[in-house]
């Protein structure tokens, strides 16, 4: 079985500053994606980011990208130029099948 | 990406009775969905997997005969709770997935208060 650790259950960073949320998982699988999902307090869940196992190359989507590294199991989430809109929840997801969550990061911005 | 949309948003029922969740993809087909719970401050916890036109496998510790769940066609899921209890009420969400590792689109979430 799959599971995904998120060490830091809270997390604060300023306005603009940057901060890198951890998640760790493991498997035995080589093939698999791995998430960050975003959940305000509307409780919609939003994809963040992916990364395909398989790519060496570190996702970028905007301001967020990951540190992802194969070997260590290990899969960050950095967020560059933090704004007020990215305070929510923050999942890491394993997907071997079904998407296995870590139990979350609450993320708080900071004026 | 994706519209997966389901509802009732929020809902209210008496203890005892039954409970009708849809989640439905509204520009894709979805051969896999997935049922999650949600406590308040914590991760989602999947629930169950049904593919369409198959029976649903619950994960373990979850009852189907409380939860029961039909995939009757490729756009839609349901998930019926029956026979309602307090300690049922949580926060649902569905997610839709066109296959094995693509990405899955999830719904707003339904949340079911049980009185």
């Amino acid at each position: 079985a799959q599971t995904v650790t998120q060490s830091q259950p809270e997390m604060s960073v300023q306005e603009a500053e940057t901060v890198t949320l951890s998640c760790t998982y493991d498997t035995s699988e080589s093939d698999y994606y791995l998430f960050w999902y975003k959940q305000p307090p509307s409780r919609q869940m939003i994809l963040v980011i992916r990364q395909e196992a398989y790519k060496q190359q570190n996702a970028t989507e905007n301001r967020f990208s990951v540190n992802f590294q194969k070997a260590a199991k290990s899969f960050s989430l950095k967020i560059s130029d933090s704004q007020l809109g990215d305070a929510a929840m923050y999942f890491c997801a394993f997907s071997g099948y079904a998407l296995n969550f870590g139990k979350g990061t609450s993320l708080l911005v900071t004026p | 990406g994706a519209v997966v949309s389901q509802h009732p948003s929020w809902v209210i029922c008496k203890s005892g009775t039954s409970v009708k969740i849809e989640c439905r993809s509204l520009d894709f087909q979805a051969t896999t969905m997935f049922w999650y719970r949600q406590f308040p401050k914590q991760s989602l916890m999947l629930m169950a997997t049904s593919n369409e036109g198959s029976k649903a496998t619950y994960e373990q510790g979850v009852e189907k005969d409380k939860f029961l769940i039909n995939h009757a066609s490729l756009t839609l899921s349901t998930l019926t709770v029956t026979s309602a209890h307090p300690e049922d009420s949580s926060f649902y969400i569905c997610s839709a997935s066109g296959g094995r590792r693509a990405e899955a689109f999830f719904g707003q979430g339904t949340r079911l208060t049980v009185v």
